[in-house]
């Protein structure tokens, strides 16, 4: 079974709205990390949050762990259409001898002008 | 910087034929994965080369092998192409802070495989 899990599968909004993405996992982890997929391209490293941290800032990106829940949110204020992708976040651990990133399934997001 | 690069981006094989994925990257960094994506699915990892001159197996490694060439470069080959194999490739390469507890990869633009 997946690691992370994003919910909702798919977010429809309309620019300028704010778009939140949310994530859970199973087991304990050294660190978060969100990446975005364009259509047809390859991922993109968004901002990445380690354990021991609550809450981080890139630009219009807000990201909060929350370690006893096992969960995270992606926050995108004020979208744009060009944030339209799939949103992955991505579980770093370190198991069976080396360093793992574990993917969800992802969010599909759609910002419509 | 060109940054991790793939080729073919496209290709179609008949069942049983085999072929090689190219990867590079240019970025010194020492470790190297090959991910599958499939519809509605996360990336799962195939293989990984953690430093030059070694392998291992990843969630999803039967049929497929791979070489670390060098530092820059990692393959991807199979042998004999399944239509379950039909998927997209990513090669990618990791850059680290130091300790870890962080790890950024950097993805190539990918490669559509379809076996028919």
């Amino acid at each position: 079974s997946q690691q992370g899990e994003e919910d909702p599968q798919a977010l429809s909004i309309q620019e300028g709205e704010n778009a939140t993405m949310n994530c859970s996992y199973k087991t304990s982890i050294n660190n978060l990390q969100w990446y975005r997929q364009n259509s047809g391209r390859g991922l993109v490293h968004l901002i990445l949050i380690r354990s021991n941290e609550r809450e981080k800032h890139s630009g219009r990106l807000r990201v909060t762990l929350d370690t006893s829940k096992k969960s995270s949110s992606l926050l995108i204020t004020a979208s744009r259409a060009a944030d339209t992708a799939s949103y992955f976040c991505a579980t770093g651990l370190f198991s069976g001898g080396y360093n793992k990133l574990i993917f969800g399934a992802g969010t599909r997001l759609a910002v419509h002008p | 910087n060109a940054g991790v690069t793939q080729t073919p981006k496209f290709q179609v094989l008949k069942t049983g034929q085999s072929m090689t994925l190219q990867c590079a990257q240019d970025m010194n960094h020492n470790s190297m994965y090959w991910y599958r994506q499939d519809p509605g699915m996360g990336l799962r990892l195939i293989y990984y080369s953690a430093s030059e001159g070694t392998t291992d197996k990843g969630e999803v490694p039967n049929g497929y092998n791979v070489s670390r060439l060098n530092k820059r470069e990692f393959s991807l080959r199979l042998e004999s192409a399944a239509p379950s194999q039909t998927s997209v490739y990513f090669c990618a390469s990791l850059e680290r802070e130091g300790g870890s507890s962080t790890d950024t990869q950097y993805f190539g633009p990918g490669t559509r495989l379809t076996v028919l």
